[in-house]
């Protein structure tokens, strides 16, 4: 099955400054890879996402790339601000076909944004 | 903005109870998912249900889980005996027809199992 490896697990960055969160996957039929942000108590939000037909995505700050080659993926976020601290997953699946969307999550990265 | 809810909040029950989690998905979707997260590890899949059976489930998925949609808008997760390691956040989600990928998570249920 897909495995997802998500690194760092902690990130902290002064406001302002970029922060970049990568992860691999294991299973070359993934074709959609989205990016969460938990808050503390709260669910996993959707931040932004993208299909294996593409190499990049951009949403204001938040841009996501992706390599299917080396089969890894990134987040990156631009210009920092502190509410921006969270954890943040990436996940894998295959969609279409026998898969019914099933997401594998990394590990989680605990972003810290100081003032 | 439509949003996946889910009830309680949080339960807490002795080993060997039977407990019921509740979601509502969006009401347009039709693909459905349970998934959990034992406390600062990463959220796990349990098990995804569509055109009202399940279409795939994990390991941790055995015969003390079932899930039901009982009517066109609930969605349930039982386990039938809860042993102490059943103890983690359980997230509902949903996903809509087709292309869409997007999958929409609850808020999610603290279950406690003492």
């Amino acid at each position: 099955g897909e495995n997802v490896e998500q690194h760092p697990s902690t990130l902290s960055v002064q406001e302002g400054d970029s922060a970049v969160i990568k992860c691999t996957y294991s299973d070359s039929a993934s074709n959609y890879f989205p990016w969460y942000k938990q808050e503390l108590g709260k669910g996993p939000q959707l931040i932004i996402d993208i299909r294996s037909n593409v190499g990049e995505k951009k949403d204001q700050r938040i841009a996501v790339t992706l390599n299917k080659t080396a089969k890894h993926f990134s987040l990156h976020i631009t210009e920092t601000q502190p509410e921006d601290s969270a954890v943040y997953f990436c996940a894998a699946t295959g969609a279409g076909g026998t898969s019914y969307g099933k997401l594998t999550f990394g590990q989680g990265t605990i972003l810290t944004v100081h003032p | 903005e439509p949003e996946v809810t889910q009830t309680p909040s949080h339960q807490v029950t002795q080993m060997g109870q039977e407990v019921i989690l509740r979601c509502v998905p969006i009401s347009n979707h039709l693909y459905f998912y349970w998934y959990r997260q034992i406390l600062g590890q990463k959220v796990e899949f349990l098990v995804s249900f569509y055109n009202n059976e399940i279409s795939e489930k994990s390991e941790i998925f055995d015969d003390q889980f079932s899930v039901e949609r009982p009517d066109g808008s609930n969605f349930t997760l039982k386990i039938r005996s809860t042993k102490l390691e059943d103890s983690a956040m359980y997230f509902c989600a949903s996903r809509g027809l087709g292309g869409k990928n997007e999958q929409y998570f609850g808020p999610g249920t603290r279950l406690t199992v003492t």
